[in-house]
């Protein structure tokens, strides 16, 4: 049973560029959340996704963007690129049944920007 | 503001001790997860305490909530290096993460 696969692994991109997160969430599972993780720092919510819409939204610029498809996989987008967004993305996945459930993680994306 | 915030946030101690971390947070909750991260990998789930239950144990892992003080404490006993790793808290409330406690086991 798959849990939680995010691509690529790594990524390298420069300021100014757009880049995309993919997402595949444990089976079974129907709602997907992005996380940023700075170095040295917890991970911060960005947004979760179920029914293929935005439920619930962090503290982030609109630069961050997401989607989710029929078959609940997800997508991150980051638009405008900056020095700042290096970072950890990590996208969880859980079954959406009251708050209740324990979140399932990836090993994440790790974005170096240039 | 953060949800959910750990302390200490560094602990080293010897292989075989007890280590114990504890949770603050700030608003009301439904209940509170703690998780732990091994360097670069993702976060993997310990273990959820509902709001109406003061402990809660599994293995080595006993945790504790305190509603009234708005904290919670995780117990690991008789550690090990594979131990080694950080520890967060976090409440189901806007899905918020403290800064984590690095724990580090030494041999």
């Amino acid at each position: 049973d798959a849990g939680v696969t995010q691509s690529p692994t790594h990524l390298i991109k420069t300021r100014g560029q757009q880049v995309t997160l993919r997402c595949s969430p444990k089976s079974g599972h129907d709602t997907v959340s992005w996380y940023q993780q700075a170095l040295g720092q917890g991970p911060q919510f960005i947004f979760q996704y179920y029914e293929e819409e935005e439920r619930q939204r962090g503290n982030f610029p609109d630069r961050f963007s997401g989607h989710q498809f029929p078959n609940y996989s997800s997508e991150l987008n980051v638009n405008a690129l900056l020095l700042g967004d290096s970072a950890l993305y990590l996208c969880a996945s859980s079954l959406r049944t009251g708050g209740n459930q324990p979140q399932h993680f990836g090993d994440g994306t790790r974005l170096s920007i240039l | 503001s953060q949800q959910g915030e750990e302390d200490p946030q560094a602990l080293s101690i010897q292989e075989g001790e007890n280590a114990t971390m504890n949770c603050s947070y700030k608003t009301s909750i439904n209940n509170l997860q703690w998780y732990r991260q091994n360097s670069g990998r993702g976060l993997v789930h310990l273990i959820l305490i509902r709001s109406n239950e003061r402990e809660k144990h599994s293995g080595r892992l006993r945790v504790t909530l305190d509603t009234s003080k708005k904290s919670s404490s995780l117990l690991i006993t008789a550690s090990r290096a594979a131990d080694t790793a950080s520890y967060f808290c976090a409440t189901t409330r806007k899905l918020v993460f403290g800064q984590g406690t690095r724990l580090t086991i030494n041999p």
